[in-house]
């Protein structure tokens, strides 16, 4: 595997359901992100992950819960969550210092019914 | 605080023309500056940057952008547009928070490209 993987990449789920988005980066970065993508809105950054420590959190909904157990992996941990929340999430990861461009997964398309 | 705007939601071009997507952005300070394209159905793959230096800045796919700080702007230009470059663009600007970097993207310009 290269670069940023997700999985799943499609998943239906019910709103009383629990599922988890994982996403594993083989870069060697030290930085983790999670992105909403929702139709004509801008990409929402959602968490920050530096050095496995969460340094943003974008006033996010509880019902979606991240984990970073290490450097290469990133979880995002969804539950009773709303149909307004079906959009792409992209996982992304970087270089620190800043001024390192983020490298994106190909992204988890979930629909909530 | 940090803004992008990009005028055009839907730009559509012939194959053979020249390409100019607009990017708007609005930040106090030196501002880091990325162009990404995304196909359907994929991740967002980088275009180019800017952090400093030369204001014309040349990317993959024979793309270039031009950061013209009067104006606030990072317009994203290619002589010549192939039909596999019809796909979702988004520009960002970048911003050292405490911790990692953060990026805040545009709404995107989707380009169509006609035989």
């Amino acid at each position: 595997e290269t670069g940023v993987t997700q999985t799943p990449r499609h998943l239906v789920m019910g709103m009383t359901n629990k599922k988890s988005l994982k996403c594993e980066q083989h870069l060697g970065h030290n930085a983790m992100y999670w992105y909403k993508q929702s139709a004509k809105k801008p990409l929402e950054l959602m968490f920050v992950y530096s050095l496995e420590e969460r340094v943003e959190n974008n006033s996010v909904p509880s019902r979606f819960s991240p984990e970073c157990p290490n450097s290469s992996h990133l979880f995002l941990h969804l539950h009773t969550l709303q149909p307004e929340d079906s959009a792409l999430y992209l996982c992304a990861s970087s270089q620190e210092p800043s001024y390192n461009e983020q490298f994106f997964g190909p992204g988890t398309r979930l629909t909530v019914l | 605080a940090q803004s992008v705007t990009q005028p055009d939601i839907h730009i559509t071009v012939s194959e053979g023309a020249s390409l100019e997507l607009r990017c708007n952005y609005s930040y106090g300070a030196t501002p880091y500056l990325f162009w990404y394209v995304q196909s359907p159905g994929q991740g967002l793959q980088l275009l180019l940057k800017y952090f400093s230096g030369d204001t014309l800045v040349q990317g993959i796919k024979g793309f270039e952008a031009e950061f013209k700080r009067s104006q606030s702007s990072f317009n994203l230009r290619k002589p010549s547009v192939h039909w596999s470059d019809a796909a979702e663009y988004f520009c960002a600007v970048g911003a050292r928070q405490t911790g990692a970097n953060n990026l805040f993207f545009g709404t995107g310009t989707r380009l169509t490209v006609i035989p």
